[in-house]
């Protein structure tokens, strides 16, 4: 039940692209994504719905593949501060939960 | 400011004696979370609740329990039961009249001796 992500960690140079996937084997509502960096909070970085949309913010975008239960999260030119560990959170129907996946680790260095 | 707040940061307890977790909105959110996460890994659900007086058990409930009389208030009462109970635990609300985006508090690691 909980999703799986790949990778499960990427090292990149700044400036470097990536994209993480996450995959559910449950029908999904939506797919939330989430940064969190060691010994602190997850921060929220985006919500997909229900509807195959793409979204993004600024370098950081996502698409939501409704049919195939995935979606994946697209980090262009990588700068020193998207190091961290990601989660996608999918939420299955519309059940207010979220079923966070076990996280791929990203690692910027200059 | 709004926000959630989770005190403390840092908790020791000896072995055997319960603690209590606590976890504050003024966010004015419905619904409250609890998670647990042990190192390199994601987050288990423990409990949520999505109305005052009322809540639900997570995954991994057995060992926890909680009371929701306030809105803005859920705390977690780790019990004696609970078998390891040494972890990072983190506390979320929601607003379910928008997209039920979960916003974490800081969180708190705790520690049994």
């Amino acid at each position: 039940q909980q999703p799986v992500q790949s990778p499960q960690a990427v090292i990149l140079r700044e400036g470097e692209d990536a994209v993480i996937n996450c995959s559910s084997s449950k029908a999904l509502y939506s797919v939330h994504w989430y940064r969190q960096k060691h010994g602190e909070a997850p921060v929220f970085l985006m919500i997909l719905l229900k509807g195959g949309e793409q979204k993004g913010h600024e370098k950081i975008s996502a698409s939501f593949n409704e049919k195939k239960q995935q979606s994946s999260l697209y980090l262009t030119a990588s700068q020193l501060s998207y190091s961290g560990t990601y989660f996608c959170g999918t939420e299955p129907h519309n059940t207010d939960k979220l079923i966070f996946g076990t996280g791929t680790r990203l690692q910027v260095f200059p | 400011d709004g926000g959630i707040t989770q005190s403390p940061k840092y908790l020791f307890r000896k072995e055997g004696q319960n603690v209590t977790l606590s976890c504050e909105q003024n966010l004015n959110h419905d619904a409250m979370y609890w998670y647990r996460q042990d190192p390199g890994q994601g987050l288990r659900l423990i409990y949520y609740s999505q109305i005052v007086n009322d809540f639900q058990k997570g995954d991994i409930a057995e060992g926890y329990s909680v009371s929701r009389e306030k809105k803005e208030s859920f705390p977690l009462t780790v019990t004696s039961a609970q078998k390891n109970p040494t972890a990072f635990y983190l506390c979320a609300s929601s607003s379910q009249r928008e997209t039920d985006t979960q916003y974490f508090g800081p969180g708190t690691r705790l520690t049994v001796l």
